[in-house]
């Protein structure tokens, strides 16, 4: 199996308050996704990188913010939550594009914001 | 209109029964990609293919391009196929995914 580690697993939080999580690779893959899942809309990119320092909005980017400091490690924060950000979060990598190669998915961060 | 849609969204069936999962796409694509998500939440993905067939086990997608159309078959279904099936597709800068709402598949004993 792929090495992604996301964390927290699960996290209970305020609305108003930051909240960052995190996704780390062991595969030193090029391209690293966050997702979020909800009832109904299924699965929406928020954000990725294809690179240090190189991110890019997906579908639902608004009130996310990434940053990709070194290849292993790819930050979603939400600066100030709120209760419409509760969904479960899924990290995934992937060494080329989505049109050439298949995505390798995290465990997943269930996240509500109360 | 969603870029992806499934069919079904829901579907039950019996074990060693052929089943068949149906994605439509709107937009040229890059490529197509099936994952499977089963209870406790983990995904996996299947396949990724943007011409003709690909096998794997009992697990068999196929891919007409000129129709935008994808299927995924599962041959002898049994009651751990029981999961959720998406499909998803690559686009535009062909770094990402748009994906399908999904099936729920119930593979009774």
């Amino acid at each position: 199996d792929a090495g992604i580690t996301q964390s927290p697993r699960h996290k209970v939080t305020e609305t108003g308050t930051p909240v960052t999580l995190r996704c780390h690779q062991t595969e030193n893959h090029r391209y690293m996704y966050w997702y979020r899942q909800d009832p109904g809309h299924g699965l929406r990119l928020i954000h990725y990188s294809y690179g240090v320092k190189d991110t890019d909005k997906g579908e639902v980017s608004d009130g996310y913010s990434v940053s990709r400091s070194k290849t292993e490690d790819f930050l979603l924060t939400l600066e100030s939550a709120t209760s419409s950000q509760t969904s479960v979060y899924f990290c995934a990598i992937s060494d080329q594009g989505a049109a050439f190669q298949t995505q390798h998915f995290g465990d997943g961060t269930r996240l509500s914001i109360l | 209109k969603n870029e992806v849609e499934q069919s079904p969204q829901n579907l039950t069936a019996q074990e060693g029964e052929f089943i068949t999962i149906n994605c439509s796409y709107s937009v040229g694509i890059s490529a197509l990609h099936w994952l499977q998500q089963h209870p406790g939440g983990g995904i996996v993905s299947l396949f990724m293919l943007s011409s003709g067939k690909k096998k794997h086990g009992r697990l068999i997608a196929t891919i007409n391009i000129q129709e935008k159309h994808s299927s995924l078959h599962i041959t002898a279904s049994h009651p751990r196929d029981s999961a959720v099936y998406i499909c998803a597709v690559s686009t535009g800068s062909a770094r990402q995914l748009t994906f399908g709402s999904g099936t729920q598949l119930t593979v009774l004993p």
